[in-house]
């Protein structure tokens, strides 16, 4: 079985200031991990996927994860935060063929 | 045109009303998905297709129909719909079930 869990509903941060999603998953072997954002009324969007090279995972517009297996998490990060940064984050997990599983997701309020 | 596409973008719908929402991706992947997302709530897998055959149904209302006649092309049809089906819907194919997943832009269906 597979679950994930993004511990954040809400993470409010100022423009300019580091910003820290977090996600922490279950599985049963190594797994496959996401993670997507969505702007309002948008699709969603690959920003970056660990599956199973370098723990240290970079993605578009300077976001990066790191998979920690002994925490079993996968955070995901960005050193200084942009207004348009702005948007939901779905934490995702798949093993297998296991469908992949979505987190709740966090949303990203960016303060100027 | 590439990727995936959502026909219609809206769509405002009576109750006794009968439409169909349509989905296409260009990216020659296996399997299709539909997603519904309402304010507040997670997103919602609803429908997974895999090389044309259904794969996943998550105890979705009957009113709620999909249909995949070929691996391109995905269709949710609507009937008899009730005003707390209003939602983004979401369309995502893959190369297989467990692989990372790209999104079109969503149908946002409003049902009066």
């Amino acid at each position: 079985a597979q679950s994930v869990t993004q511990l954040d509903s809400h993470v409010s941060v100022s423009e300019g200031t580091p910003v820290l999603l977090r996600c922490n998953y279950s599985s049963s072997y190594s797994p496959s991990l996401f993670w997507y954002v969505q702007h309002p009324n948008k699709g969603l969007q690959l920003l970056l996927k660990y599956t199973s090279a370098a723990t240290l995972v970079k993605g578009i517009n300077g976001f990066e994860a790191e998979f920690k297996k002994s925490e079993t998490s996968f955070h995901l990060t960005k050193p200084s935060a942009h207004m348009s940064d702005a948007a939901e984050y779905f934490c995702v997990v798949s093993w297998g063929s296991y469908i992949p599983t979505f987190g709740r997701g966090t949303s990203l309020i960016v303060h100027p | 045109e590439t990727g995936v596409t959502q026909t219609p973008r809206h769509l405002v719908m009576g109750m006794t009303n009968k439409k169909s929402l349509k989905c296409e991706q260009h990216l020659g992947h296996n399997a299709m998905y539909w997603y519904k997302q309402s304010a507040k709530k997670p997103l919602e897998l609803m429908f997974v297709y895999s090389l044309e055959e259904r794969v996943e149904n998550n105890s979705v209302p009957s009113r709620f129909s999909p249909e995949c006649p070929n691996s391109s092309h995905l269709f949710l049809h609507l009937h008899t719909l009730q005003p707390e089906d209003s939602a983004l819907y979401l369309c995502a194919s893959s190369q297989d079930l467990s692989g990372e997943q790209f999104f079109g832009p969503g149908t946002r269906l409003t049902v009066l």
